[in-house]
């Protein structure tokens, strides 16, 4: 199977800053990586699909970088909404496998 | 509007059975992959198990021989038969569409289950 290392699993920060969460899959998944949003009690959101690629409706602030087998998801400007956990996922093979999870808490 | 509402779910008591059920609609169901994920309380997304349009099958080794996945592409529906239930198994299931990059696109609220005796 895929290991998925995401990190950090918590951080604080306030509105504005810029926010950086990575990813390290333990082989190459070529750009098969999303990322995910999940708010307390509701079903996780895609935000990023292969990579880079931003789902419809999610606000330009966010994207998503990869070098080689490390990937990165940006908040560039963190709006009081984007408090949440965020998870990333490869599916580039089968199981699929997400990583531990990050929270992102107000400073 | 794509839609998936999940159903089926309850408490049951450990070596119990139940199915759960995935109503889709606004969407051709029949050309999508479909896979059920679950999240235990305060913990992570797991993957759990998926079906091609075509019924290829895929589990994770956790519910291997235990959980049967299937479609029934005339009622727009997924199913998730899930047999001598444990407590590991207590969480929230989702029934959640594929999409681009095979990416995870559409979720269904989720819908709880309960293994305890």
């Amino acid at each position: 199977d895929i290991q998925m290392t995401q990190s950090p699993s918590s951080l604080s920060a306030s509105v504005g800053d810029r926010v950086t969460i990575s990813c390290r899959a333990s082989r190459t998944i070529s750009n098969y990586l999303n990322w995910y949003q999940q708010k307390p009690g509701k079903a996780p959101g895609l935000l990023i699909y292969g990579t880079s690629s931003l789902q419809s409706g999610v606000p330009s602030r966010f994207s998503g970088s990869a070098s080689g087998t490390d990937f990165t998801l940006t908040i560039s400007g963190l709006q009081p909404e984007d408090f949440a956990t965020y998870y990333c996922q490869q599916s580039y093979d089968l199981p699929r496998t997400f990583g531990q999870g990050t929270k992102v808490e107000i400073k | 509007e794509v839609q998936l509402v999940e159903s089926g779910g309850g408490l049951v008591k450990p070596g119990g059975s139940l199915r759960l059920s995935c109503a889709a609609s606004g969407f051709t169901f029949r050309t999508y992959n479909m896979n059920w994920l679950r999240q235990a309380p305060g913990k992570g997304l797991e993957w759990v198990s998926f079906i091609s349009e075509r019924s290829y099958v895929f589990y994770a080794d956790s519910v291997k021989g235990r959980f049967t996945i299937s479609r029934d592409n005339d009622r727009n529906s997924l199913y998730l038969q899930m047999n001598d239930l444990r407590a590991e198994d207590t969480a929230v299931y989702y029934c959640v569409r594929e999409g681009s990059s095979w990416s995870l696109d559409y979720w269904g609220q989720g819908v709880l289950v309960a293994v305890s005796s």
